[in-house]
């Protein structure tokens, strides 16, 4: 069975540009969240999707967003990129809400902001 | 608010010793659960043991344990028998509304 898959792994861009990842949970997986871990702030809530709605969300600000399709494939938007935007960003999948059920993260996308 | 807070950035134990890693928490909710996870270097979060805030019975999972102070609002990992492979990154979380983490205890394994 093939596990939670992170697309792009790596990537640079500009202050100002924006960025979407992408997240392919397990197989029969309906809950997407997504994190970001930085060195400074540790691991940090952004979103969680099941069955395509927005569930939760973390103290981001407007420029994160996301969606989750009919799929379960889910994807994070950050607009008007800052400095600080740079770290790992994780997605997890579960097949429950969030700590209903176990998660299984990717490897992450890595992001550096120039 | 929640809160999760891992008071030992760093901790070091000898293979085939006994290690404890600290974990205290602040939540208004009454049902909530509790977890350890582990984040190997450049590898993958996995889960390595879970609690149901209502159960007073402490999880076990082969080398790994629990100890759940409800009343105390601690919940820290103990992992005994060291491997090699134990050293990693290991963040306590705590889901009542969103699921929020520590910043993690950095495990090293002496040989």
């Amino acid at each position: 069975k093939a596990g939670v898959t992170q697309t792009p792994r790596y990537l640079i861009k500009t202050r100002g540009q924006q960025v979407t990842l992408s997240c392919s949970p397990i197989s029969g997986h309906r809950s997407v969240s997504w994190y970001q871990q930085t060195p400074g702030q540790g691991l940090q809530f952004l979103f969680e999707y099941f069955s395509e709605t927005q569930r939760n969300k973390g103290n981001f600000p407007g420029r994160f967003s996301g969606r989750q399709f009919s799929n379960s494939r889910s994807e994070m938007n950050v607009s008007t990129l800052e400095l600080g935007d740079s770290a790992l960003y994780l997605c997890a999948s579960s097949t429950r809400l969030a700590g209903q059920g176990e998660l299984f993260f990717g490897e992450g996308s890595r992001l550096t902001v120039l | 608010a929640q809160t999760v807070t891992q008071s030992q950035p760093e901790m070091s134990v000898q293979e085939a010793e006994t290690v404890t890693l600290s974990c205290t928490y602040d939540t208004s909710e009454s049902d909530y659960y509790l977890f350890w996870y582990k984040q190997p270097p450049s590898r993958q979060m996995i889960l390595v043991i879970r609690q149901e805030a209502y159960k007073q019975q402490n999880a076990t999972e082969n080398r790994f344990s629990v100890n759940f102070q409800k009343a105390a609002k601690s919940f820290s990992l103990k992992i005994s028998d060291s491997q090699l492979g134990d050293a990693a990154m290991y963040f306590c979380a705590l889901k009542g509304g969103k699921l929020i983490f520590g910043q993690g205890t950095e495990l090293s394994v002496k040989p």
